[in-house]
């Protein structure tokens, strides 16, 4: 199957700085990528879609400018997270599909600790 | 949109017997729907998905039914194993780029 990348797999930062979270395509063209948040024993959460070289369409209550999405290429999109807080400490995980495809595939995940 | 609802939260059986799982959704309009195990700390796996052209989908312990009428799917574990132990996630999305909507999840434990 399709084979999704995500780095890092955790960090941990400080409050009120910025983490860049990475999701790599390894093996076909993700032309529409997912970002969904997990909060312990939760359900995933969608925080936005990319599609690559378009602005992404972030869900209600999710800020845009804190959450920044960037799909550049067919391969790879990054989530910076701004400012961030403890209440942001998450399991963040992307998932990516090519056009026409049912199945997305998902990334390993990164655990986020803001302290 | 959509809304997927799952049920039981919580699930256990003994080891051997049968694990049912339920889902409903609310938009007629979605065509694909998957389920996805997911262990503590790890990325969902698909175990098995079906299409709203077929009523039923096998795969050795596994099967999906699907009742387009009255908007509800549901998973079926049979010969349960405590490696089944996990929590599992149905989802409902239509064709296109549209994004995956899961249910809460339905933590399953197998017992020895």
């Amino acid at each position: 199957g399709a084979v999704v990348s995500q780095h890092p797999s955790w960090v941990i930062c400080k409050s009120g700085t910025s983490v860049k979270i990475e999701c790599r395509s390894l093996d076909f063209q993700a032309t529409t990528m997912f970002w969904y948040r997990q909060f312990p024993k939760q359900s995933l959460m969608l925080m936005a879609t990319s599609n690559e070289g378009s602005k992404a369409t972030y869900e209600q209550g999710v800020e845009k400018d804190k959450f920044l999405i960037n799909h550049a290429s067919l391969t790879l999109s990054t989530l910076t997270v701004t400012s961030a807080h403890p209440e942001d400490s998450s399991f963040y995980i992307c998932s990516a599909r090519d056009w026409g495809w049912d199945e997305q595939y998902f990334g390993p995940g990164t655990r986020l600790t803001v302290t | 949109g959509e809304n997927v609802e799952q049920h039981p939260s919580t699930l256990s059986v003994q080891e051997g017997d049968s694990a049912v799982i339920k889902c409903t959704y609310s938009d007629s309009a979605s065509n694909y729907f998957p389920w996805y195990k997911q262990e503590l700390g790890k990325r969902p796996q698909l175990i098995i998905d079906i299409r709203s052209n077929v009523g039923e989908k096998k795969d050795q312990r596994i099967a999906v039914t699907l009742n387009k009428t009255a908007k509800h799917f549901s998973l079926h574990i049979t010969e349960t194993q405590p490696e089944d132990s996990a929590v599992y996630f149905c989802a409902a999305s239509r064709e296109g780029n549209t994004p995956l909507v899961f249910g809460k999840g339905t933590r399953l434990s197998v017992i020895a």
